[in-house]
């Protein structure tokens, strides 16, 4: 089983859409996180979930809203997609905040 | 400066060489440390923890320098299957109430050619 999963693997959609990627954990992890990996490979946070509470919330535009509707999960929503979203996005979870986080494989996004 | 520096390369390696590379980090609050590799197109994964005393896994050495604020990783008889991206990890420190999180370097890409 996979431990940390996100879907789908890739997303292509037209700017202006408004799009969600799915993350699951069965590690039952207290923390989940998204990072976004640009282009320049810069693996930067966007937000961290604890509990369901948001502890974390980078200088993200407010076009991104992460939401959990319980622990082993953490989706992000992206609404009015821009062509500078194109990204991999990916999800982690750790036991606690500053503790060994585990990836997902990544979501592959192409907005054009 | 920024908080976590590493160089990115690409460090190019002969098989079965020693190769070392450093990371800097800003935060002095910092308590964790990690050294993640990351593959071509795949997500980053965990190599080893860093802890105070150092220490090793196989092949693989980690030594923390808390009054400098450098990690460094070593890796000893280089292997094909190396070559990868090694990310410098260390977590935010702070204040407590659960705000932390890890902060990644921008990375180092090893390539070990035959």
């Amino acid at each position: 089983d996979t431990a940390v999963s996100q879907t789908p693997k890739y997303l292509v959609t037209q700017m202006g859409n408004d799009k969600s990627i799915k993350c699951e954990q069965n590690l039952g992890h207290d923390t989940m996180y998204w990072y976004k990996q640009d282009s320049k490979k810069f693996l930067k946070i966007m937000f961290s979930y604890n509990n369901k509470e948001l502890i974390i919330n980078e200088t993200v535009p407010n076009r991104f809203s992460p939401k959990s509707p319980d622990k082993a999960h953490l989706n992000l929503h992206i609404n009015s997609l821009e062509l500078g979203d194109s990204a991999v996005y990916f999800c982690a979870s750790s036991p606690l905040a500053g503790e060994t986080q585990y990836f997902g494989p990544g979501t592959r996004l192409l907005v054009l | 400066r920024k908080e976590v520096e590493q160089d990115p390369g690409p460090f190019n390696v002969p098989e079965g060489a020693t190769v070392a590379f450093n990371c800097t980090y800003s935060n002095s609050a910092s308590q964790s440390f990690f050294w993640y590799r990351q593959d071509c197109r795949k997500e980053p994964k965990l190599l080893m923890s860093v802890y105070s005393s150092g220490n090793e896994d196989g092949r693989f050495t980690a030594q923390l320098n808390r009054a400098s604020q450098y990690i460094s990783l070593l890796i000893r008889d280089s292997k094909l299957s190396d070559s990868a991206t090694y990310l410098c990890v260390v977590n935010r420190g702070g204040s407590g109430g659960g705000a932390d999180g890890l902060t990644f370097g921008k990375g180092t890409h090893l390539i070990i050619q035959p």
